[in-house]
C-alpha cells in the first residue's frame, strides 16, 4: 500500500473549517484513501473514504485531486470535540490489505 | 457506523499472569478481525489478523505463543496475553471488518474503544 505524508500538527479555531492535507504521491489506481481519527485514549473512528471522486458524509468531506496524488479532509465547522489525531491511510483492493497507521496530524481546535 | 466493543476497558495484572481481552462486533458479522497495539505517543501497530474459523496471521516480530488470538465466531475474537510482563503494558485495540461487499477494499474497518493493560 502507498505511503502517506501528513503535517504533524494543525490548529483551527472553533466554528471554522479545518482542512487537513495528505500527500499520497505513489498511490496506485486501485487503492482507496481512508481517513480515521483518534481522540485521546480511544479507538480510531472511521470518518470517510474515497477512490477518485469527492465524497461527503455527515462528518466531513473528502477532496481528492484529479491525479489522486493528494487529498484534503474538510471538517466544515470544527468544534472542540474534533480535537484528535487524524490519520490518512491508503488501502489496497485486496482482501488481505490492512490499515497501516502513520503518525497522522494532531488537530487542535481552540475556542 | 457499526459498533465494536471491547472488554475490559482497562486491566491491571501481576507479572507472569495471563490476561484475556474480548472484542465483539455488536451489529454486524465480522469476517475479519484485527488486533493492534499502541504504546504512549506512538501510532497503532498491527499485531495480527484473524479470519473466523482460521488461525491468526501474525505480523513480523509478534510472538504468536505469547499473544493468543481466537476468532471462534463471526462476532467474537479474543486476545490472550500469556505470562504478561511490564513491557507488555500497552493500549490494545481490536478492529472488525465485515465481508459482504464484493470489493473488500470498500469494506470499512471499525475499531473498538481499546483496552489499557498495565502489568506490574
Amino acid at each position: 500500500d502507498a505511503k502517506t505524508t501528513q503535517p504533524p500538527s494543525m490548529d483551527c479555531a472553533e466554528g471554522r473549517a479545518a482542512n487537513l492535507p495528505c500527500n499520497h504521491s505513489t498511490i496506485s489506481g486501485n487503492e482507496y484513501v481512508y481517513w480515521y481519527r483518534q481522540i485521546h485514549s480511544q479507538g480510531p473512528q472511521y470518518i470517510i473514504h474515497g477512490l477518485k471522486n469527492n465524497e461527503t458524509n455527515e462528518m466531513a468531506s473528502l477532496i481528492i485531486t484529479e491525479d489522486r496524488k493528494s487529498s484534503t479532509l474538510i471538517l466544515p465547522h470544527a468544534t472542540l470535540r474534533d480535537t484528535a489525531v487524524y490519520y490518512c491511510i491508503v488501502r489496497g483492493m485486496s482482501g488481505y490489505s490492512t490499515l497501516t497507521f502513520g503518525k497522522g496530524t494532531m488537530l487542535l481546535v481552540s475556542p | 457506523g457499526a459498533v465494536v466493543s471491547q472488554h475490559p476497558s482497562r486491566v491491571i495484572c501481576k507479572s507472569g499472569t495471563s490476561v484475556k481481552i474480548e472484542c465483539r462486533s455488536l451489529d454486524f458479522q465480522a469476517t475479519t478481525m484485527f488486533w493492534y497495539r499502541q504504546f504512549p505517543k506512538q501510532s497503532l501497530m498491527l499485531m495480527a489478523t484473524s479470519n473466523e474459523g482460521s488461525k491468526a496471521t501474525y505480523e513480523q516480530g509478534v510472538e504468536k505463543d505469547k499473544f493468543l488470538i481466537n476468532h471462534a465466531s463471526l462476532t467474537l475474537s479474543t486476545l490472550t496475553v500469556t505470562s504478561a510482563h511490564p513491557e507488555d503494558s500497552s493500549f490494545y485495540i481490536c478492529s472488525a471488518r465485515a465481508g459482504t461487499r464484493r470489493e473488500l477494499a470498500q469494506e470499512t474497518q471499525y475499531f473498538g474503544p481499546g483496552t489499557r493493560l498495565l502489568v506490574l
